[in-house]
């Protein structure tokens, strides 16, 4: 089976722009999560849906925001971007609450 | 929300040697999981083991939940295992909550 694909793998962006990053999960696999990762922070949960539901929610602003499709493919966005937002952005297909297969991330900058 | 350490932050390993990398949480958990981080970003899942131990090759782990502790060993440590280590635990399903990493590098 193919892996979890994110695109794109850089962004570029100013402040005060929006962006909008995607996630192709595994196939079969039906709850797709985010995290942040930044060298102050770390590593740290955004969201996670299943079957086009948003079940859990990070600690994150509401500039913050996802959506997955029917066919399990999510998107995040982000809104009003600031400097802070500069992170890589990894997304994780799981078949059971067990295991998360994680794709290569977006690196997204803020400038 | 639950707390997860992890030490030491730093390691380095002469290629061939041993090594243990520890990972205290806070509360019960359903779930405890190992990544191992590349250079790349791209964050590989080792183990899942909320308690007992297992091995995979030259990497074993063992969790003792009821001291809520999770050991990693690296034998025999290669470059290629460089990288950054992060102990995740899962205080609800699908949501993981990582501990800060340690960073291992293996000189040749």
């Amino acid at each position: 089976k193919a892996g979890v694909t994110q695109t794109p793998r850089y962004l570029i962006k100013t402040r005060g722009q929006q962006v909008t990053l995607s996630c192709s999960p595994i196939s079969g696999h039906r709850s797709v999560s985010w995290y942040q990762q930044t060298p102050g922070q770390g590593l740290q949960f955004l969201f996670e849906y299943f079957s086009e539901t948003q079940r859990n929610k990070g600690n994150f602003p509401g500039r913050f925001s996802g959506r997955q499709f029917s066919n399990s493919r999510s998107e995040m966005n982000v809104s009003t971007l600031e400097l802070g937002d500069s992170a890589l952005y990894l997304c994780a297909s799981s078949p059971d609450p067990d295991t998360q297969y994680f794709g290569p991330g977006t690196r997204l900058t803020v400038l | 929300g639950i707390q997860v350490e992890q030490s030491p932050p730093d390691l380095i390993l002469q290629e061939g040697a041993n090594s243990t990398l520890r990972c205290n949480f806070s509360d019960s958990v359903n779930n405890l999981q190992w990544f191992h981080q590349n250079p790349w970003g791209q964050l590989i899942n080792l183990f899942y083991i909320p308690s007992g131990t297992k091995q995979n090759g030259r990497l074993s782990a063992t969790t003792v939940a009821t001291e809520r502790y999770s050991l990693l060993y690296i034998s025999s440590s290669q470059t290629t295992d460089s990288g950054v280590y992060f102990c995740a635990v899962e205080p609800d399903d699908y949501k993981l909550s990582f501990g800060a990493g340690t960073t291992v590098t293996v000189r040749a």
